[in-house]
């Protein structure tokens, strides 16, 4: 089992460029995340599945829009990049969505954005 | 305001000394406490969960303590290896049906040979 796979690894974008992040997991994991992580900063929830066709805001969702693709496949996109976007992304999974529900992340995306 | 907070922000000990590091947190209510390791350029892995009953955890060489009251907990690291170089994170859940996580921003340890 590969886990949580994300692509790409690595990604520069200028301001008002649009891409989208990938996240795959093979567990079939039900709930589905995405956080972004900052210097000095713990990870902060941007959005998350709690299941195949609902998606809900997290703390910091603006900017961002997700698609919950399917069971497996959970996207995060960017419309119009802006520096403070600047940061790692990771995608998590967990069976369910309960406090003893372990996430499992992936091993993030490092964007630049200038 | 749910707030984690770690202690030292940085580490570093030499191979085969025994370490601790130190969370405390402010959030409520209070479900679990979790902490993780992340190697660089890793995501997350969890080393040990903690309930509100629970004092101690072990996961190998890696000890987690949990004062519920004084709402502190502690991760000892025993015969540190360089493999332990690593951030290592907490995070507490808010209550036990809640996906929520708050994570403090982590110890940033260093093994030297």
């Amino acid at each position: 089992n590969a886990g949580v796979t994300q692509t790409p690894k690595f990604q520069v974008l200028k301001t008002g460029q649009s891409m989208t992040l990938q996240c795959a997991q093979d567990m079939n994991h039900n709930s589905m995340y995405w956080y972004r992580q900052d210097p000095g900063m713990g990870l902060r929830l941007i959005y998350y599945s709690a299941s195949e066709g609902t998606t809900d805001k997290g703390e910091v969702p603006n900017g961002y829009n997700v698609s919950r693709l399917n069971k497996r496949e959970f996207s995060l996109r960017l419309e119009s990049a802006a520096p403070s976007q600047t940061s790692v992304y990771f995608c998590a999974s967990s069976f369910g969505r309960g406090a003893y529900n372990e996430q499992f992340f992936g091993p993030g995306t490092r964007l630049t954005v200038l | 305001k749910n707030q984690v907070e770690q202690s030292p922000q940085s580490l570093i000990i030499l191979e085969g000394k025994n370490c601790t590091l130190q969370c405390n947190y402010t959030v409520s209510p209070f479900s679990n406490l979790r902490w993780y390791k992340q190697d660089t350029g890793r995501g997350p892995v969890s080393l040990t969960i903690m309930t509100f009953s629970e004092n101690t955890k072990s996961n190998g060489r890696y000890t987690a303590t949990l004062d519920a009251d004084t709402k502190q907990s502690s991760l000892h690291i025993t015969a540190s290896q360089l493999s332990d170089s690593a951030s290592y994170i907490c995070v507490v859940s808010e209550s036990d049906s809640s996906y929520k996580l708050i994570f403090g921003s982590g110890t940033r340890l260093l093994v030297r040979p």
